[in-house]
C-alpha cells in the first residue's frame, strides 16, 4: 500500500537553528499538508499546499515556517529560527483530491526536539 | 472552534468485548474522519463520514454521525490486543483541513 515518507525520523536541533523536514507524498496525490502535535495536545493544522502554492494556513504557520516542493516528490516545511516551543511530532499528509473527498493520509511523523 | 472532543478520555477493554468511542463537536461539518494513533506513531485514517450520512460501516468498525447533536460514535466489535491505540475524530469544514480531537487511549487487554 502507498505511503506518505517522512524523514528523518527524529531530529535534535539548537534553538535559533533552520531546520528543514522532509516528506515524499504519495506520488499521484495533488495536495500536500503539514500537522503538528505538541507532545500531550491536539494535533493541529499547520497549512495546505495545492498547485505549488499555500491555499490554507493555520494562525500557526507564522513567517518562521515555509514550505516547498522543490522537485515534484519532495514536499518539505522549513522552520527558520526554531524556538522551544517548536518542539513536536510533524506530520506531513497527502490526498489525490482536497481531503473531505476521501480522506488524508498521513506519514508517521517526525519528531523535532529544540533544545 | 470546531474542535472534536472525545469521551471517555481512556477505555480498558478485555479482547473480545466491544468498544464505543464518542466524539462531539461545534461547528457545521462537510465530514468527519476517524484516525487510529499507535503510541509515538503516525495516524492511520480509518473512516469518513459525510455529512448527509447517518453510519457507515468498514470490517469491525461502525460509525454514526448525527449532525443535529453535533456528535459521532465510533464502535469497535471484537476488539483485539492489536486495536490498542489513540483514537481522533477529525471534522472538516470542507476547507480541506482538520481539526482534531483530543482522542481516546483505549487499552485491549488479551
Amino acid at each position: 500500500e502507498p505511503e506518505v515518507t517522512q524523514t528523518p525520523s527524529h531530529q535534535v536541533t539548537q534553538m535559533g537553528q533552520e531546520v528543514i523536514l522532509r516528506c515524499v507524498p504519495i506520488s499521484n496525490h495533488l495536495y500536500f499538508y503539514w500537522y503538528r502535535q505538541i507532545l500531550g495536545q491536539k494535533v493541529e493544522f499547520l497549512v495546505s499546499f495545492y498547485n505549488n502554492e499555500i491555499s490554507e494556513k493555520s494562525e500557526i504557520f507564522d513567517d518562521q515556517f515555509s514550505v516547498e516542493r522543490p522537485d515534484g516528490s519532495n514536499f518539505t516545511l522549513k522552520i527558520r529560527s526554531t524556538k522551544l516551543e517548536d518542539s513536536a511530532m510533524y506530520f506531513c499528509a497527502s490526498s489525490r483530491q482536497p481531503g473531505q473527498v476521501y480522506g488524508y493520509t498521513f506519514g508517521s511523523g517526525t519528531r523535532l526536539t529544540v533544545v | 472552534s470546531q474542535q472534536g472532543e472525545e469521551d471517555p478520555q481512556a477505555l480498558s477493554i478485555q479482547e473480545g468485548e466491544n468498544a464505543t468511542m464518542n466524539c462531539s463537536y461545534k461547528t457545521s461539518i462537510n465530514n468527519l474522519q476517524w484516525y487510529r494513533q499507535n503510541s509515538g506513531r503516525g495516524l492511520v485514517h480509518l473512516i469518513l463520514i459525510r455529512s448527509n450520512e447517518r453510519e457507515k460501516h468498514s470490517g469491525r468498525l461502525r460509525v454514526t454521525l448525527d449532525t443535529s447533536k453535533k456528535s459521532s460514535s465510533l464502535l469497535i466489535t471484537a476488539s483485539r490486543a492489536a486495536d490498542t491505540a489513540s483514537y481522533f475524530c477529525a471534522t472538516d469544514s470542507g476547507a480541506n483541513n482538520l481539526f482534531f480531537g483530543t482522542g481516546t487511549r483505549l487499552t485491549v487487554i488479551p
